[in-house]
C-alpha cells in the first residue's frame, strides 16, 4: 500500500528563519504535488513536480524531486507570518489521473 | 478562487438521515474528486468521475455514493449518517492530461452529523 509520509507534522518557527518540510513516499511516481491550506479554507495549488530533478520556485517556497530517493522538500526561505498553514504534499501513482494520494499535512506555524 | 463550486457551504443533520453534496467542476475539466477531511482520518480520496463514469475508488463507505451527470456536475450521496461521518467534504476537478493531475479544490461542505 502505498504511504505518503510528511516530516514534521508539526512546525513553529521564527520569522525569518529557514526550514525545510519532507515528504517521502513508498512506490514509483515521478508526478508530485503541493498544496496549502489555510485553517477552514480549501486547499490550493502551490507546485506541481513533473521529473526526478525538478525544481520550482514561488517567492519564499522552493519544491524539488528526488525520484529515486522517493523524497519530494519543501524549502521555506526567510519564514514570514502569511506562510502560516497546513502544507500538503500528494503523490500520484495512477496512469490516467486516477490514484492521487495525500500526506498527512505539515501544520506550520511563523511567529513574528 | 479555483473556479470549483460546491453547495451547500454547511450542513448540519441528524444521525441516520440522508444528504447529498453538490459540486461543478472548472469550466472545461472532466473529472470529478471527491475527499474527505476529517481531525482524526487527514484528507482521504473518496471516489473520482471522469467523464460521467466512476473512474477509481478510494476509502469510500457502502453508505456513500456519488454519480457524475451528463453536465459534469457531481453529487455525492451520503446515507444513514453517523457521528463519525462530521467532517469537511472537498470535491476537486481536473482536466485529462496524459503527464499531469493538477486538481483544484472547491470551497469545501462542511458536514456535522448530530
Amino acid at each position: 500500500e502505498l504511504k505518503v509520509e510528511q516530516n514534521p507534522l508539526f512546525l513553529s518557527m521564527q520569522e525569518g528563519k529557514n526550514y525545510t518540510i519532507y515528504c517521502n513516499y513508498s512506490t514509483t511516481s515521478d508526478r508530485l504535488y503541493w498544496y496549502r491550506q489555510d485553517p477552514g479554507k480549501s486547499l490550493e495549488s502551490l507546485f506541481v513536480l513533473l521529473s526526478n530533478g525538478a525544481v520550482k520556485q514561488e517567492g519564499r517556497l522552493m519544491a524539488s524531486l528526488d525520484t529515486k530517493a522517493r523524497l519530494s522538500t519543501l524549502h521555506i526561505t526567510a519564514a514570514v507570518h502569511d506562510l502560516s498553514a497546513t502544507y500538503f504534499c500528494a503523490v500520484d501513482i495512477g496512469r490516467n489521473n486516477n490514484d492521487m494520494r495525500f500526506g498527512a499535512g505539515t501544520r506550520l506555524t511563523v511567529k513574528p | 478562487d479555483s473556479g470549483v463550486t460546491q453547495t451547500p457551504k454547511h450542513l448540519i443533520t441528524a444521525t441516520g438521515q440522508r444528504v447529498t453534496l453538490r459540486c461543478s467542476p472548472r469550466s472545461g475539466d472532466l473529472s470529478v474528486y471527491w475527499y474527505q477531511q476529517s481531525l482524526d482520518q487527514g484528507l482521504q480520496f473518496l471516489i473520482q468521475y471522469y467523464n460521467g463514469e466512476e473512474r477509481a475508488k478510494g476509502n469510500i463507505l457502502e453508505r456513500f455514493s456519488a454519480q457524475q451527470f451528463p453536465d459534469l456536475h457531481s453529487e455525492l450521496n451520503l446515507s444513514s449518517l453517523e457521528l463519525g461521518d462530521s467532517a469537511l467534504y472537498f470535491c476537486a476537478s481536473s482536466v485529462r492530461a496524459s503527464s499531469y493531475n493538477e486538481q483544484f479544490f472547491g470551497p469545501g461542505t462542511r458536514l456535522t452529523v448530530l
